[in-house]
This record gives C-alpha cells, structure tokens and sequence, in this order.
C-alpha cells in the first residue's frame, strides 16, 4: 500500500524554466511533509518542508504547495539549473517532523542545458 | 559538515557471514535512529525504529532476527545484517533525530552487495 506517490518517474525541463514535480498522499494523518535530493549511492538530501498548517513554503529557488483537500503537494523548481538534475522524493510523516518518514516513489528530474 | 556518519560506505561480502553499519550523530544526540533501504530504482522502505536504550520497532515484513538493531548510546545506533544472502543486497540508509524532533538529518548510505 503505497501511501505517498509521484506517479511521474521521470521529467525532462530546459534549463531556466520550472520544473514542477508532483506528490500524492492517502494518509489522511500526515501531518507534515518534506521534499529530498537524492543522488545514487548518496543519502536524500532535504530540501524543503512545509506543516499542513500552511498552504505554501519558499526557500530561494524551491517553492512547495500543499493542497489538503486534494492531498497533493507540489515542488516548484525555478529557473532549473543542471546541477538540479537528480532523483526528488516527497516524504511524509504524522505527528511532527523527527517521525518516521514515509516516502514516495521518487522522480527523475533532468535538467536539459 | 556531515551531522550524521555513516560507514562504511560499501560493502562486498560473501553468502552467510554477518556484516555491520555504523551510523553517528556527530554533534547532537539522537534520542531516535530510522533505519532505510532501498532496491535500484524504487523508493526508501523503513525497515525499524530504534530508541536509545530500548529495543528497536520493526516494520511489517521486516525480520528482526536477521537485522539486528542496537542503540545503544545518544550518538550511536548499529545495523547487523545477519547470515547475509544475495537478496539482502540494498543500500541502506540511516536517519537520526533529536530529542525534541526538530531536524531529521540522514546518514550517506551503505551499498551492501553480497556474493
């Protein structure tokens, strides 16, 4: 039971334009939810957070959405860079952020020059 | 810096023997330790739980008896993946948090391979 997806594997975007990639959830708990880089043989590196308290967080280039209601989150990029190019994962977990987390299946973001 | 050490950072063993990962908070203590893996092209699956001083919380389908989960000190927690066999070959992955669950910082990662 997959309870965090991204259901698009993979996205190619031209260097200085958006990208914007995609999380869905089912559990209905979460509470908080975080964005992570992850390179092969690496461990993810965080991004960004946002609490289901707030709709929207901005960290310089990175932007999550949350819709609740839609349980859907969202990862603006902008403008891409190629060292941007990598595997994203949205995770979730319940009751505040040291919680185990639970995440989604990951999306490959290439960032075409 | 690297607030989380993990090692080592690859692995090659033979079928049957034991083999142990190391993860470290190197500058606070971390009251819990997650403990990750994930196959080629597929997502991290918690495998456990671990508290300092207490036994560790396994996930479904997770064999405690093969993984053996130590913490037993506020920087230290120690994965042991017993009688190794080839299906067990995963890079595993440690997170660590504080007491107050402010941050969560995650270990580099160890690429088990087993022969």
């Amino acid at each position: 039971d997959q309870q965090v997806k991204q259901n698009s594997p993979s996205l190619s975007v031209q260097e200085g334009r958006i990208s914007i990639l995609n999380c869905d959830y089912t559990n209905s708990m979460f509470d908080y939810f975080l964005w992570y880089k992850k390179y092969p043989a690496e461990g993810p590196t965080f991004l960004i957070s946002i609490s289901s308290i707030k709709d929207k967080n901005e960290d310089g280039r990175f932007t999550v959405f949350l819709n609740k209601s839609a349980k859907h989150l969202s990862l603006h990029i902008v403008p891409s860079q190629p060292g941007d190019s990598a595997v994203y994962f949205c995770a979730a977990s319940a009751r505040g952020v040291g919680k185990k987390l639970t995440f989604g299946t990951g999306t490959r973001l290439t960032i075409i020059p | 810096g690297a607030v989380v050490s993990q090692h080592p950072s690859r692995v090659i063993c033979k079928s049957g023997t034991s083999v142990k990962i190391e993860c470290r908070s190197l500058d606070f203590q971390a009251t819990t330790m997650f403990w990750y893996r994930q196959f080629p092209k597929q997502s991290l699956m918690l495998m456990a739980t671990s508290n300092e001083g207490s036994k560790a919380t396994y996930e479904q389908g997770v064999e405690k008896d093969k993984f053996l989960i130590n913490h037993a000190s506020l920087t230290l927690s120690t994965l042991t993946v017993t009688s190794a066999h080839p299906e067990d070959s995963s890079f595993y992955i440690c997170s660590a948090t504080d007491r107050i669950f402010e941050k969560l910082f995650f270990g580099s990662g160890t690429q088990l391979s087993v022969l």
